[in-house]
């Protein structure tokens, strides 16, 4: 079936240095990509998304972009801050009825 | 007001007690969904409601159910709570169709089954 595989945390960082969460994924077909960021005690929200091949998401300063020939959707970010702290998670739906995919999330500690 | 309130935020319960969390949301959506969160595992799915008349099974539905009341409520009751039910649970919403559409989550209910 659809799968969603991230990179296994914690990641711990310094404020200011570059992130880059890995994720593939493996479907039939020609899903669209999400991820969705968990801050402390909150639900999920979305961070940014892409539809096609070499779309490039982007939002608040992270992006991802989606390539078709490694099933990668790899989020970034220049610049990372205290308060991008929170768990990401990376996500794929197929067209039609057919619910969100979830990796099973990231864990990202920034320090000051 | 937030668009997608879970209730209780908070629930302590018993081995065997029969406990329902509810899901109320103000976006006027017709898909409602609702999830476990366990550390480690992310996000399972336990069931999923495109409209009020059509509800699926998620990949961890065993031991759960749901109710959709209405458009706008989406209930999951755990018939007899067990201690490995304790977990987050999430409930979401989308608005239709669109293989771009987005979720959005309510803020959650921590559960711990004693």
């Amino acid at each position: 079936g659809d799968s969603v595989t991230q990179m296994e945390g914690p990641v711990t960082l310094s404020e200011e240095a570059f992130l880059t969460i890995n994720c593939t994924y493996t479907a039939t077909g020609y899903p669209s990509l999400f991820w969705y960021v968990q801050y402390p005690g909150e639900g999920l929200q979305l961070l940014l998304k892409a539809t096609k091949a070499d779309d490039k998401g982007s939002n608040k300063g992270f992006e991802a972009t989606y390539r078709k020939e490694t099933t990668s959707f790899h989020l970034e970010k220049g610049s990372v801050q205290v308060s991008d702290s929170a768990v990401y998670f990376c996500a794929l739906r197929k067209a039609g009825n057919t619910p969100l995919v979830f990796g099973k999330g990231t864990r990202l500690s920034v320090i000051a | 007001d937030a668009d997608v309130t879970q209730t209780p935020r908070n629930r302590i319960t018993k081995t065997g007690k029969r406990i329902m969390l509810e899901c109320s949301q103000t976006k006027g959506h017709d898909r409602m969904y609702w999830y476990r969160q366990d550390p480690g595992l992310g996000l399972q799915l336990i069931y999923y409601s495109f409209d009020v008349k059509d509800i699926n099974k998620g990949e961890i539905s065993d031991g759960y159910s749901v109710s959709r009341q209405a458009q706008a409520k989406f209930s999951l009751s755990l018939e007899s709570a067990i201690p490995n039910q304790t977990a987050l649970y999430f409930c979401a919403t989308s608005p239709g169709t669109a293989q771009l559409e987005t979720q959005y989550f309510g803020p959650g209910t921590r559960l711990l089954v004693l």
